[in-house]
């Protein structure tokens, strides 16, 4: 199988606090992993993608201090929203591409809720 | 750029009628095509895929088939049932563009008994 999870699922916290979201692949290893926004009812759209042992690249638009990624292995790539704003709220999505493969697995998703 | 368009949902099917849901890219080179599906609270999960011309996916009794001439990958069923319901995504992936995903606006789904 090829199965990513998030962690957490949910999160809820006060705004002008940071909040980490973790991506793991946990049967194979992902040298790519890419992270996703998705708001209500719209489409995915893609923020970064995070290179093992090197910076993400990140989308055009995507505030790269504001949202904080490091990929420090082979199977684990973090996003770290900094400072949270209420329009920091959305469903973040990651996904992990198999070495070697043009397919990429995603995990079930995180809900951010900025209060 | 390269971008995925698809047809505005809801689509809402009385069960057992045939769906379809069309999809059109606009890629440079030659991009692999896949269609993803996601569950009310969910990720994605990958439906089916196609990597070249005249290729066709097919999974659950969904189909499609990459067509170059119309730049089409129309997803379709036979007969759809309740547990079809959700929002279907169309994507594509370009080695010419760092094999980064597109997706398009997502269409959903409503399959009434």
């Amino acid at each position: 199988g090829a199965v990513v999870s998030q962690h957490p699922s949910w999160v809820i916290c006060k705004s002008g606090t940071s909040v980490k979201i973790e991506c793991r692949s946990l049967d194979f290893q992902a040298t790519t992993m890419f992270w996703y926004r998705q708001f209500p009812k719209q489409s995915l759209m893609l923020m970064a993608t995070s290179n093992e042992g090197s910076k993400a690249t990140y989308e055009q638009g995507v505030e790269k201090d504001k949202f904080l990624i490091n990929h420090a292995s082979l199977t684990l790539s973090t996003l770290t929203v900094t400072s949270a704003h209420p329009e920091d709220s959305s469903f973040y999505i990651c996904s992990a591409r198999k070495t070697g493969r043009n397919e990429q697995f995603f995990g079930p998703g995180t809900r951010l809720t900025v209060l | 750029g390269d971008s995925v368009t698809q047809m505005e949902g809801p689509v809402t099917l009385s069960e057992e009628a045939f769906l379809t849901i069309n999809c059109t890219y606009t890629a440079t080179g030659y991009p692999s095509l896949f269609w993803y599906v996601q569950y009310p609270g969910e990720g994605l999960q990958l439906l089916l895929k196609a990597t070249k011309a005249d290729d066709k996916g097919s999974n659950k009794g969904f189909e499609a088939t990459y067509r170059k001439e119309t730049t089409s990958f129309h997803l379709e069923k036979g007969s759809v049932q309740v547990s079809d319901s959700a929002v279907y995504f169309c994507a594509l992936s370009s080695p010419n563009n760092f094999n980064k995903f597109y997706f398009g606006s997502g269409t959903k789904l409503n399959v009434k008994p």
